[in-house]
């Protein structure tokens, strides 16, 4: 089954605290991309990375970092989180023949 | 800038009724045009895309229409069920970046 997991699904943590959250999709797909759920702004995409060791700034990249070592593993590091990053962040993947994105099932991370 | 814009936050229906949910870019780069729903507590699921170079693609009760010199796509969906309930995203791509709208809350009413 063609999946993208993200773990945790749930954190709550503490300003300063580092934190990762990982991304891992069993598709073989050379697209992945980190995306952000807030009230009335929509997704808006954080990183992106287009192959093994190829990232680049999505829209919303500041105080998120990204690491693409292996193809079925992209995950999301945040060094020092703040309150403004208190979201749900949805992890995705797309082949290139294709325009779909396959979506995880979101981490909602809470920075107090 | 917002480059994808979806108006209406939200749209009630009847069951039963057409819902036309409507989307408008700026950026005449897009090329290929998707709609992704989402229900609560899930990740986005992709629905219906669209070519640049095509105005309309159909797949079953949900149809999307593409004017490109307005600049505008809309999703219908008929008949509408409850089970379509959910948050509707409108997302155009160039250059493989998907840039999203901020999404429109469609209610089905049984």
């Amino acid at each position: 089954e063609a999946q993208v997991t993200q773990n945790p699904r749930y954190l709550i943590t503490v300003t300063g605290k580092k934190l990762t959250v990982t991304c891992s999709q069993n598709m073989n797909h050379e697209y992945m991309s980190w995306y952000r759920q807030d009230p009335g702004l929509g997704l808006r995409q954080i990183y992106y990375s287009m192959n093994v060791e190829v990232t680049d700034k999505g829209d919303v990249p500041e105080g998120y970092k990204v690491s693409r070592k292996e193809k079925r593993n992209f995950p999301l590091i945040l060094e020092s989180p703040s309150p403004n990053q208190t979201s749900l962040y949805f992890c995705a993947t797309r082949q290139y023949n294709t325009g779909e994105l396959f979506f995880g099932e979101g981490s909602r991370l809470t920075v107090l | 800038d917002q480059q994808v814009k979806q108006n209406s936050p939200s749209l009630s229906v009847q069951e039963g009724r057409i819902s036309i949910l409507n989307c408008d870019y700026t950026n005449s780069m897009f090329d290929y045009f998707l709609w992704y729903k989402k229900y609560p507590a899930e990740g986005p699921t992709f629905l219906i895309s669209i070519s640049s170079i095509k105005d309309k693609n159909e797949d079953g009760r949900f149809t999307v229409f593409l004017n490109k010199s307005a600049k505008h796509l809309s999703l219908h969906i008929v008949p509408s069920q409850p089970g379509d309930s959910a948050v509707y995203f409108c997302a155009a791509d160039s250059n493989y970046k998907l840039t999203f709208g901020k999404g429109t809350l469609l209610t089905v009413n049984p």
